[in-house]
């Protein structure tokens, strides 16, 4: 079975520009979540989409938005790039929802997307 | 909100020595998971654990969530164990946002 999955794997745009990326989640999963990983820290939460709603925002500027697809894909977008954005995307399947079983909201994360701005 | 710690944030090993990373959080949480980094960024799950105790080869984990803590102890380690541990927490009543702990940056020497 296929995990998750990210594109692109690498990236590079200059300050001002705007970015898109972009996640599948395992089948099955209903639930995306996207986090952050700048050099040296943990992953932080941005976002968290479940059926196609945002269920979730971490403390990030108006810049970066969000959405998710009926097929349960998603994309995170990012506007005006600062030198700062530069980091490590990663984005989180789960099943989440209804919480039937314990383990509906373990996360499986993809290959990440290394954005760096210049 | 909630502080993840984890210790000690930095252990070299020689290979097939034993070691044990410690997480503690600061709230009840109703998920608890353990992850390896690679060198090259992916976050492989090693245990989900909210709570007790599981084994799976090497690795096990205990959580006692009445106490706020979860153990990670790799057994008989070896080079390919080398990269960052880190624990990640959701709080009850917090969704499905995970925090993450400050991370053990782990280095296995021969």
């Amino acid at each position: 079975d296929a995990g998750v999955t990210q594109s692109p794997t690498h990236l590079i745009k200059t300050r001002g520009q705007h970015v898109t990326l972009r996640c599948s989640p395992i089948s099955g999963h209903k639930s995306v979540s996207w986090y952050q990983q700048v050099l040296g820290q943990g992953p932080q939460f941005i976002f968290q989409y479940y059926e196609k709603e945002e269920r979730g925002r971490g403390n990030f500027p108006d810049r970066f938005s969000a959405r998710q697809f009926p097929n349960y894909s998603s994309e995170l977008n990012v506007n005006a790039l600062l030198l700062g954005d530069s980091a490590l995307y990663l984005c989180a399947s789960s099943i989440y929802g209804q919480l039937r079983h314990e383990q509906d909201n373990e996360q499986f994360f993809g290959p990440g997307t290394r954005l760096t701005v210049l | 909100g909630i502080q993840v710690e984890q210790s000690p944030p930095d252990l070299i090993l020689q290979e097939g020595a034993n070691s044990t990373l410690r997480c503690n959080f600061s709230d009840s949480v109703n998920n608890l998971q353990w992850f390896h980094q690679n060198p090259w960024g992916q976050l492989i799950n090693l245990f989900y654990i909210p709570s007790g105790t599981k084994q799976n080869g090497r690795l096990s984990a205990t959580t006692v969530a009445t106490e706020r803590y979860s153990l990670l102890y790799i057994s008989s380690s070896q080079t390919t164990d080398s990269g960052v541990y880190f624990c990640a927490v959701i709080l009850t009543g917090g969704g499905n946002k995970l925090t993450f702990g400050t991370g053990t940056q782990l280095k296995v020497e021969l």
